[in-house]
């Protein structure tokens, strides 16, 4: 399985600011996703990005992918306050492996 | 939302004694998982299910046990908790999206239950 680690750890930031989150992994993936947590919750799934692709966008959300570096970024743009919350990637080079998140990078975004 | 609730949201309990956690889907998803995340560890697997009566080992196995009997249902217990198992549990579900090397499978959580052992 593969595990996606998380840069910075902490950011915070002004609201209507851009906050960037960075992803590293170590070997080939098939795709790669971003997920969301807000305090007390579960997971949610905000985007996936398939390897062939170099860049998603989602609304105020855009993801893109350097399989040449294994990495991946996280760019959320005109961040508000509501943003606050951790997030996570996770690679995965199978469609049927369980994928493996990493300790996350936690995004305070202060009004 | 997806379709998973899980049960007991909330629970206490003496070091020893047993738990079991349920998690229980209405998406008729394949796979199910289960998640434990504590402070500085982020999110770990402990154990996870292919299908009924399937199940593999994750990272943090050991001191827990699962069972799946049914497709929406996936139990995970603690036969003699202790107090390192003091954690927030997260059960979650996916499914395959798309076939071969670009197949996604986005995974679905619950709202997690909260375990204290003392």
């Amino acid at each position: 399985s593969q595990q996606g680690e998380e840069d910075p750890q902490a950011l915070s930031i002004q609201e209507g600011e851009n906050a960037t989150m960075n992803c590293s992994y170590k070997t080939s993936i098939n795709n790669l996703q971003w997920y969301r947590q807000n305090s007390g919750r579960g997971l949610v799934h905000l985007i996936l990005i398939r390897s062939n692709e170099r860049e998603k966008h989602s609304g105020r959300l855009r993801v893109t992918l350097d399989t040449s570096k294994k990495s991946s970024s996280l760019l959320i743009t005109a961040s508000r306050a509501a943003d606050t919350a951790s997030y996570f990637c996770a690679a995965s080079n199978s469609g049927n492996t369980p994928l493996v998140f990493g300790k996350g990078t936690r995004l305070s975004v202060i009004a | 939302d997806a379709g998973i609730t899980q049960s007991p949201r909330h629970k206490v309990t003496e070091t020893g004694t047993p738990v079991t956690l349920r998690c229980h889907q209405t998406e008729n998803h394949r796979y199910m998982y289960w998640y434990r995340q504590d402070p500085g560890h982020g999110l770990r697997l402990i154990h996870y299910s292919y299908g009924v009566k399937d199940t593999d080992k994750g990272e943090v196995s050991d001191g827990y046990s699962v069972s799946r009997s049914k497709t929406e249902d996936f139990l995970l217990t603690l036969e003699s908790a202790t107090s390192s198992q003091t954690s927030v549990y997260f059960c979650a579900i996916s499914d395959l999206a798309g076939q071969g090397p670009l197949s996604g499978n986005t995974i679905y959580f619950g709202e997690g239950s909260w375990l204290t052992v003392v």
